[in-house]
């Protein structure tokens, strides 16, 4: 299996710019989750789906962020507008249920300037 | 709610020492513990895992044990080499066998020098 896929891995935009980073998760996996991280917070998760539904998005930052999951294979986090306070590493990760072990991808690492 | 608390480190040593990373959590019930390891550049991977008290998770000469009653799940190895340099994080589920975030704690970078 080629695990977890994101893209890009390196976005730099500058503020105000629309932002998507991209995540297929491992194919059977029915949980997709979304962590963010930065030097002064460590890692946090944003949101997470189950079956394409989202089921916690509480540690979504704020109205400029948001999430989607239209199918199996495929989830978008999306910034707009993006702001310098926004760079970080953003990781995506799936799971399946009864199964508590998570696989990350590489993750994006956006630069917002 | 649950929390992670690991020193940050940098920890650094020298080859063939033993390591210690320190990790404690506060969560309700039972949740399991997790080491993820993080190298340059890479996402992060699963070293080991426990999932009730007592239980020992191994993996390539790494061990922790899951002690209820410290509330702890200390890292070691006993003769740390320089490709195990990288950053480590102990994290928490409290899924009850289902799926939910890792609460993660800051990260111990680790440095092994020849």
């Amino acid at each position: 299996d080629a695990g977890v896929i994101q893209s890009p891995r390196h976005e730099v935009t500058e503020m105000g710019q629309e932002v998507t980073l991209r995540c297929k998760p491992i194919s059977g996996h029915d949980y997709l989750f979304w962590y963010r991280q930065t030097m002064m917070r460590g890692l946090e998760l944003l949101i997470y789906f189950n079956n394409n539904v989202p089921i916690d998005d509480s540690g979504m930052p704020e109205d400029r962020f948001s999430a989607k999951m239209p199918n199996a294979s495929f989830s978008t986090l999306k910034i707009q507008p993006s702001e310098p306070r926004d760079s970080a590493v953003y990781f995506c990760a799936s799971t399946f249920r009864g199964y508590e072990t998570q696989y990350f991808g590489p993750g994006t690492r956006l630069l917002v300037l | 709610g649950d929390s992670v608390t690991q020193m940050e480190g940098p920890v650094t040593l020298s080859e063939e020492a033993f390591l210690t990373i320190n990790c404690t959590y506060t969560a309700t019930g039972y949740p399991s513990l997790f080491w993820y390891v993080q190298y340059p550049g890479e996402g992060l991977q699963l070293l080991l895992k426990a999932t009730k008290a007592d239980d020992k998770g191994s993996n390539k000469g790494f061990e922790a044990t899951y002690r209820k009653e410290t509330t702890s799940f200390h890292l070691e190895k006993g003769s740390v080499q320089v490709s195990d340099s990288a950053v480590y994080f102990c994290a928490l589920t409290n899924s009850g066998g289902g799926a939910d975030g890792l609460t993660f704690g800051k990260g111990t970078h680790l440095i092994i020098q020849p």
